[in-house]
């Protein structure tokens, strides 16, 4: 399966923009590109997905290369209920039913 | 609108008894996962179910563990004579399907502790 990388952890300010890098150099054509976080002492949540167009959503915008061997979570005003770890994976398209995997992911702390 | 929802949020009991998790899915969501994670780790995948198809089981750490779900919609996780080894929190997962272009959107889980 086509690994993805990301820093351990990042610092932000509240109500600051967030970049959140994601590396996945083996990226196939048919790897869907999905980050969800999880926040302290509750399930995992997803934020958003893509396959090749930038996308946006009321929580997140994201942002891919156009190799695709790297993608950006951008969260445009960071606030302190955003303090998560947020996990960047692929999922291939014809993989029905397959299950996710987390990485490590990245710690966002966000200063008030 | 209601999530899916997990019972009960936290199951503490000994070593060798047997153990029910509950889930209730998003309605009308076919797909449904059980996963688990233990402190500080990824999730681990047990269980799929998906529809009226045969549950993917591959994920199900030995035969103490079964799952089932009934009509389509809840789901029941069972340990058998638990161990140590099996605290974690068990996570349930639904998606509108089993396509890799459906967000799975998860529970908060229930907290096992086996004493």
């Amino acid at each position: 399966d086509a690994k993805t990388t990301q820093p351990n952890s990042m610092e932000s300010n509240e109500e600051e923009p967030v970049h959140l890098p994601c590396n996945h150099s083996t990226i196939s054509g048919t790897d869907y590109i999905h980050w969800y976080r999880q926040l302290p002492s509750q399930g995992p949540e997803y934020v958003i997905h893509g396959l090749t167009s930038n996308v946006n959503n009321r929580m997140a915008s994201l942002a891919i290369a156009e190799d695709r061997k790297s993608s950006t979570l951008i969260l445009h005003r960071a606030t302190l209920r955003d303090a998560a770890v947020y996990y960047c994976i692929l999922r291939p398209i014809n993989n029905a039913g397959n299950m996710l995997t987390f990485g490590g992911g990245t710690r966002l702390m966000v200063k008030p | 609108g209601a999530g899916v929802s997990q019972s009960p949020s936290n199951k503490v009991t000994e070593k060798g008894k047997d153990v029910e998790l509950r889930c209730d899915p998003i309605s009308g969501h076919t797909a449904l996962y059980w996963y688990r994670q233990s402190l500080g780790q990824g999730l681990e995948f047990l269980i799929y179910f998906q529809g009226n198809s045969a549950p993917d089981k591959s994920g199900l750490p030995s035969d103490r563990f079964s799952a089932e779900r009934t009509g389509g919609s809840v789901s029941t996780l069972t340990i058998q004579r638990t161990q140590q080894e099996d605290s974690a929190v068990y996570l349930c997962a639904s998606s509108l399907g089993g396509s890799s272009n459906q967000p799975q959107h998860f529970g908060d889980g229930t907290r096992l502790s086996i004493l």
